[in-house]
């Protein structure tokens, strides 16, 4: 079975902190996202990768950056952390068109 | 651009009672169509897909949803929910290219009483 790991399921930064979030996946999918998840704006795509050193921004990468030196594994950068990136974090990743596997998340609060 | 609607924010059912989730979506070709659900502090888990074929597709835990191309719908139903059911439920259309790339609804939160 599909496993998506992210590398922790809480995390407390505070404002100006570069942080980064880690993702693996073991299925050796070539697609990945990093969404972020506020309540009542559902799932919003910050950033995909269709390969490694690949990558596209979503709806919303302001104030993010990503890296994909290898296929397994897809890094969420917040530059200069602020108050307005407290959110949860979901990592995916998928097999051409096939449904999204999802890690079960990272909630980001930023102080 | 593809969309999803999903316009019950929050529903409330009674245990056993049956349950409906409504999904409309906006592509411009036959699209991929999923249901995803969520339980608090977990991620999203497939409940089920429509590729093509068959327009009634069988999920996990007891759902199923009909594609209604001419309604531009992909609703999720459930003869008899129980109360593990109670969750977030997300409606996303995808398709074949653009790297997976999936739009997902705001989701939909069910409730279900005892």
């Amino acid at each position: 079975d599909v496993k998506v790991t992210q590398s922790s399921r809480y995390l407390v930064k505070r404002t100006g902190e570069k942080v980064f979030l880690e993702c693996v996946q073991d299925m050796d999918h070539e697609n990945m996202f990093w969404y972020r998840q506020d309540p009542g704006l559902g799932l919003r795509l910050i950033y995909f990768s269709y390969d490694v050193k690949m990558k596209e921004k979503g709806d919303i990468p302001e104030g993010y950056s990503v890296s994909r030196e290898k296929k397994e594994r897809f890094s969420l950068i917040l530059e200069s952390a602020s108050t307005n990136q407290t959110s949860m974090y979901l990592c995916a990743s998928a097999l051409g068109g096939q449904p999204q596997h999802f890690g079960d998340g990272t909630r980001l609060s930023i102080l | 651009a593809q969309s999803v609607t999903q316009p019950d924010i929050h529903i409330t059912v009674s245990e056993g009672a049956s349950l409906e989730l409504r999904c409309n979506y906006s592509y411009g070709a036959t699209p991929y169509l999923f249901w995803y659900v969520q339980s608090p502090g977990q991620g999203l888990q497939l409940l089920l897909k429509y590729f093509s074929g068959d327009t009634l597709v069988q999920g996990i835990k007891g759902f199923e949803a009909e594609f209604k191309r001419s309604q531009s719908s992909f609703n999720l139903r459930k003869p008899s929910v129980h109360w593990s059911d109670a969750a977030e439920y997300f409606c996303a259309v995808g398709a074949p290219t653009n790297a997976g790339k999936s739009t997902f609804g705001d989701g939909t939160t069910l409730t279900v009483k005892p």
